[in-house]
């Protein structure tokens, strides 16, 4: 079974505005991280979250992490076309040292100009 | 550039052809992946390599055969590939297999392959 799950699968939005994506995870993890794909490409790092941490700034990024819940939100501020991408959150599982980073499915964010 | 290197970009090629996917990285990272992204499916992870061993076979069927003669090189050997088999493969490579620490994944472009 998958770590994580993104929700929503798809999100349309105008540029300008705010796109937030929200993971849900399901064991305990040592950190999670974000990582953003354009069309036919590889995957980007964004931005990483340790455990013990509840919110991240990187530029127009912003991540929250509630470990109580097993979820995390990108909030992407400030939307350009250029944003339009695929955005997914990994997770490694938290009980091994050498635990694999398993993907969710991803959000397909479009932001059109 | 992410500093690795995945070729070919496009590949098509028929169920009894064999062919090679190849990947470098120049970063000096210690670990190498392969994924493959299906569409409507999330990355699954095939094999995993740390110091040129195999440390990880996610079930994958051999057909797929990897090879990873040194830390900075990794191919996939394809061979009787089925039409299912279709999809992006991606490399990926971090500086360990470390859990523990922050360890984030630096992907290549991929390749695009279709079986027909």
């Amino acid at each position: 079974s998958q770590q994580g799950e993104e929700d929503p699968q798809a999100l349309s939005i105008q540029e300008g505005e705010n796109a937030t994506m929200n993971c849900s995870y399901k064991t305990s993890i040592n950190n999670l991280q974000w990582y953003r794909q354009n069309s036919g490409r590889g995957l980007v790092h964004l931005i990483l979250i340790r455990s013990n941490e509840r919110e991240k700034h990187s530029g127009r990024l912003r991540v929250t992490l509630d470990t109580s819940k097993k979820s995390s939100s990108l909030l992407i501020t400030a939307s350009r076309a250029a944003d339009t991408a695929s955005y997914f959150c990994a997770s490694r599982n938290g009980s091994s040292n050498t635990g694999k980073l398993i993907f969710g499915q991803g959000t397909t964010l479009q932001v059109k100009p | 550039e992410t500093g690795v290197t995945q070729t070919p970009r496009h590949l098509v090629m028929g169920m009894t052809n064999k062919k090679s996917l190849k990947c470098e990285q120049h970063l000096g990272h210690n670990a190498m992946y392969w994924y493959k992204q299906s569409a409507k499916k999330p990355l699954e992870l095939m094999f995993v390599y740390n110091f040129k061993e195999q440390t990880e076979n996610n079930s994958v069927p051999s057909r797929f055969s990897p090879e990873c003669p040194n830390s900075s090189h990794l191919f996939l050997h394809l061979h009787t590939l089925q039409p299912e088999d279709s999809a992006l493969y991606l490399c990926a490579s971090s500086q360990d297999l470390n859990g523990a620490r922050d360890e984030k994944l630096f992907f290549g472009s991929g390749t695009q392959l279709s079986v027909l």
